[in-house]
């Protein structure tokens, strides 16, 4: 079986940077997703960490720290736009579940 | 693509009648995923469809839940008799596999199930 725990939320200015962690227990997994979801709307992925280190795309950036069973997830320049719910999601590698965190609520403000 | 389509996108319902919602996943997509989202319990996961075999249904409910998936492009969640506690945004998912295995999931646009 696998848990995430995630911020429940996230307060940040216009043009700030804001990180939302996640921490995660997990039997073996394909790596760390992160999606953002706005009111009334879908999941949408953002990104993905298969190995350990930083991914960049865009003003977004992801992290993944295996040993640590931690990641994060890094908002650039923030608008408010970006004021949504943000999952960090496994895939186990044996059940091959896909596994949601309980989400951490940004609120952007100008 | 048309990406993952749900029908119907909402759905008020009398407590104790059935209720079916539907699902057509991305095509080539081997793995169908139905989540249920509420605020109190977040984004939860029904059961899990790989090639079109349920997998892991140990997130369904109880008795009163059940989804198939006849074909590679169909599945359905049936909740009978329904429940107000039961009032919630459905979603299903599909996802690849191969070289994007574990990767990302396709959200459909959800059915928002109100049970009154």
């Amino acid at each position: 079986g696998q848990s995430l725990e995630q911020p429940s939320e996230v307060t940040a200015v216009e043009g700030a940077i804001v990180q939302i962690n996640c921490t995660y227990q997990t039997s073996g997994f394909y790596g760390l997703s992160w999606y953002q979801q706005h009111d009334g709307g879908a999941p949408t992925f953002l990104s993905y960490n298969a190995l350990d280190g930083l991914e960049e795309t865009g003003r977004f950036s992801s992290f993944l720290s295996r040993s640590d069973s931690y990641g994060y997830l890094l908002l650039q320049e923030l608008q408010m736009k970006d004021s949504a719910s943000y999952f960090c999601a496994v895939r186990e590698k044996y059940g091959q579940n896909f596994v949601f965190g309980p989400g951490t609520r940004l609120s952007v403000l100008p | 693509d048309a990406g993952v389509i749900q029908s119907p996108r909402h759905e008020v319902t009398e407590m104790g009648q059935e209720v079916t919602l539907r699902c057509k996943p991305i095509s080539g997509h081997n793995s169908l995923f139905w989540y249920r989202q509420t605020m109190m319990r977040g984004l939860e996961l029904l059961i899990y469809f790989n090639n079109n075999v349920p997998i892991d249904d140990s997130g369904m409910p109880e008795d009163r839940f059940s989804a198939k998936m006849p074909n590679a492009s169909f599945s359905t969640l049936k909740i009978q008799p329904s429940e107000p506690r039961d009032s919630a945004v459905y979603f299903c998912a599909s996802s690849p596999t191969g070289s994007r295995l574990g990767i990302e999931a396709f959200f459909g646009q959800g059915t928002r199930l109100t049970v009154v």
